[in-house]
């Protein structure tokens, strides 16, 4: 069965400093993966997404995120992280399979100190 | 365009009153779904529906009912709602791409609705 692993709940970065956060799936087949944002009361918006090629992907807001099949990670980063970005942050992964099913992580709060 | 829109977004029910939660989308997207959003739990998938008149269950589906008559709506309804189902609710939908040939796109959401029940 497909699964999404956030193993950080919550981090704390300086505002500048870069950013890292983990995710690992569980899928039998090649994953389609996908990072979302979510500001305090609102939905969830898409930051990026891997269907397949370049291993490295860009999304918007400055972040990327690199898929690792050894791995099976899929960890988006940040180079320099602005106060705006404090959110809660979702990695995900689609099936194609059984009807357009997506599996999503715990979450990663991220708060952003001056 | 609105993209995916929910009502009502906040309200408050008593144990074993029904209520439908309300999702449209003026994309055309073939798939729907209905997720809830629980802390420390991430998004948890309740019902979804590939098309008009298919529906199917996802992970938490008991409590719940959907239909799903057409492309643009797709209700969530509470038969007797129980404080288990306190919980913030997302509608999602995506388009069917077959390029290169992927056929899963990524999901819209809407902005939630916020449901208590005491």
């Amino acid at each position: 069965a497909q699964s999404v692993t956030q193993p950080d709940i919550h981090i704390t970065v300086s505002e500048g400093a870069s950013l890292e956060l983990r995710c690992n799936y569980s899928y039998g087949a090649t994953p389609y993966l996908f990072w979302y944002v979510q500001s305090p009361g609102q939905g969830l918006q898409l930051l990026l997404k891997y269907f397949s090629g370049d291993t490295l992907v860009q999304g918007i807001k400055g972040f990327e995120a690199e898929f690792k099949r050894s791995q099976s990670s899929f960890n988006l980063r940040k180079p320099s992280v602005h106060w705006s970005d404090a959110a809660e942050y979702f990695c995900a992964v689609g099936s194609s399979n059984t009807g357009n099913q997506f599996y999503f992580g715990t979450g990663t709060s991220l708060t952003v100190i001056p | 365009n609105a993209g995916v829109t929910q009502t009502p977004k906040f309200q408050v029910l008593k144990t074993g009153q029904s209520m439908t939660l309300q999702c449209a989308q003026d994309m055309n997207h073939e798939y729907m779904s209905w997720y809830r959003q629980d802390p420390g739990m991430g998004l948890r998938l309740i019902h979804y529906s590939v098309g008009a008149g298919i529906t199917d269950q996802g992970e938490v589906p008991n409590g719940y009912n959907v239909s799903r008559s057409t492309t643009e709506d797709f209700p969530l309804r509470l038969l007797s709602a129980a404080p288990s189902q306190t919980s913030v609710y997302f509608c999602a939908s995506s388009s069917r791409s077959l390029t290169g040939g992927v056929n899963i796109n990524e999901q819209y959401f809407g902005p939630g609705t916020r449901l208590t029940v005491t």
